[in-house]
């Protein structure tokens, strides 16, 4: 089936620190989300992204699709203690019957 | 209240017991999706939904059933609970499927089997 490989899989960093992290496949996808699950939270969607080439901002937070579109990346720009947690990428309409795929995620914790 | 609902939020049950979690959504989406969650291994697919009485497997689907009579519920249940189903469970609705704005998830229920 298909594979998300998602890296790093934890962050450790001090506060005000830009952080990156993205998601590749072999496969290509038409979406790509990108979600964030606080702790004892599900997952809760943060960016969407539809087209090759796209970058979309969200706050702090930017996010790009591929142009090859088997990968994404996600920045978080100025990093507060409120951004810990665990960001997960997904990617979609690549021909998985309405199932999402998803990456094991990134744990992020930042030292305040 | 408008959402996804997901309870209990905590269980603790014996091996060997049936245990259900509930779904409830209030939008009418077509799909909904289980997931268990564990440490390493991210989320992981149980069973799903694409509308009431259409429901398939997932990656994970042995150990449970999943029933689907109303559009709104997607309960999930343990015929005969296992330690290694000692996890956290994850219910998701989408109206679109793997498309639009993808899923949105419930709070979780943390299911300890001892």
């Amino acid at each position: 089936g298909q594979q998300l490989n998602q890296s790093p899989q934890s962050m450790f960093i001090q506060e005000g620190e830009d952080v990156s992290m993205n998601c590749t496949s072999s496969s290509i996808f038409n979406t790509w989300l990108w979600y964030k699950q606080d702790p004892g939270e599900g997952p809760v969607l943060l960016i969407a992204l539809y087209k090759a080439g796209e970058l979309t901002s969200n706050g702090r937070l930017t996010a790009q699709f591929g142009i090859t579109r088997k990968d994404s990346f996600l920045n978080i720009s100025a990093s507060i203690p409120s951004d810990v947690g665990i960001y997960f990428c997904a990617g979609g309409g690549g021909g998985s019957n309405y199932k999402l795929t998803f990456g094991k995620g990134t744990l992020l914790t930042v030292n305040p | 209240d408008a959402g996804i609902t997901q309870s209990p939020r905590y269980k603790i049950t014996e091996t060997g017991r049936q245990v259900t979690l509930m779904c409830h959504q209030t939008w009418s989406h077509s799909y909904m999706f289980w997931y268990r969650q564990d440490l390493g291994h991210g989320l992981r697919l149980i069973y799903y939904s694409a509308a009431a009485d259409i429901t398939d497997k997932g990656e994970v689907p042995d150990g449970y059933v999943v029933s689907r009579s109303k559009t709104e519920n997607f309960p999930l249940t343990l015929e005969s609970a296992t330690r290694s189903q000692t996890s956290v469970y994850f219910c998701a609705s989408s109206e679109l499927g793997d498309r639009g704005n993808g899923y949105t998830f419930g709070s979780g229920t943390r299911l300890t089997v001892v």
